[in-house]
């Protein structure tokens, strides 16, 4: 079945470091790739999403490109910020079949100021 | 306008007790999801509705779990007897339609004793 695989935490950067949080992901369909947020003591937020091959989604400075050829979504930011600090995970959910999402295990992300 | 709401937001319960869980979802939105978010499973789908009907029941772990929805709206989640394993968070989601952006609740965190 289909799945996805993120690269696990807790990942810890200083302030303004390069951040990359790395997602590949199996289907067998067309699936949309995305990036849910949750911050401490909050609920899931969509923070972008792809919808096809070479669709680059971004968000408050992320950004993930859809990579059909190596079946990745990876998420980047060029400098975090304190406030980045929370679990991300990549997911998928393939319209063309039905309508649940497929999480990855999620990543904890600490920026330190 | 009013996201998703779930209530309890915190449930204690003695293992072997039945346990009701609520969802609200947002206002004139048709899909309803619920997942599961635990430490060694990371976030799993439950069960999804279109208005009051459940198309996918595959992920519910048990027959110990059912949900229901009426009216196109509040859905309840119900787990009976109880175990340890079923600790969690529950999260619930809506939708303006299937195939569109999925919004979460905060969440019930669910302990077993």
């Amino acid at each position: 079945g289909d799945s996805v695989t993120q690269m696990e935490g807790p990942v810890t950067l200083s302030e303004e470091a390069c951040l990359t949080i790395n997602c590949t992901y199996t289907a067998t369909g067309y699936p949309s790739l995305f990036w849910y947020v949750q911050y401490p003591g909050e609920g899931l937020q969509l923070l972008l999403k792809a919808t096809k091959a070479d669709d680059k989604g971004s968000n408050k400075g992320f950004e993930a490109t859809y990579r059909k050829e190596t079946t990745s979504f990876h998420l980047e930011k060029g400098s975090v910020q304190v406030s980045d600090s929370a679990v991300y995970f990549c997911a998928l959910s393939d319209l063309s079949r039905d309508d649940k999402i497929i999480f990855g295990k999620g990543t904890r992300l600490h920026i330190l100021p | 306008g009013a996201g998703v709401s779930q209530s309890p937001s915190n449930k204690v319960t003695e293992k072997g007790k039945d346990v009701e869980l609520r969802c609200d979802p947002i206002s004139g939105h048709t899909a309803l999801y619920w997942y599961r978010q635990s430490l060694g499973q990371g976030l799993e789908f439950l069960i999804y509705f279109q208005g009051n009907s459940a198309p996918d029941k595959s992920g519910l772990p048990s027959d110990r779990f059912s949900a229901e929805r009426t009216g196109g709206s509040v859905s309840t989640l119900t787990i009976q007897r109880t175990q340890q394993e079923d600790s969690a968070v529950y999260l619930c989601a809506s939708s303006l339609l299937t195939g569109y952006e999925q919004y979460f609740g905060p969440g019930t965190r669910l302990t077993v004793t």
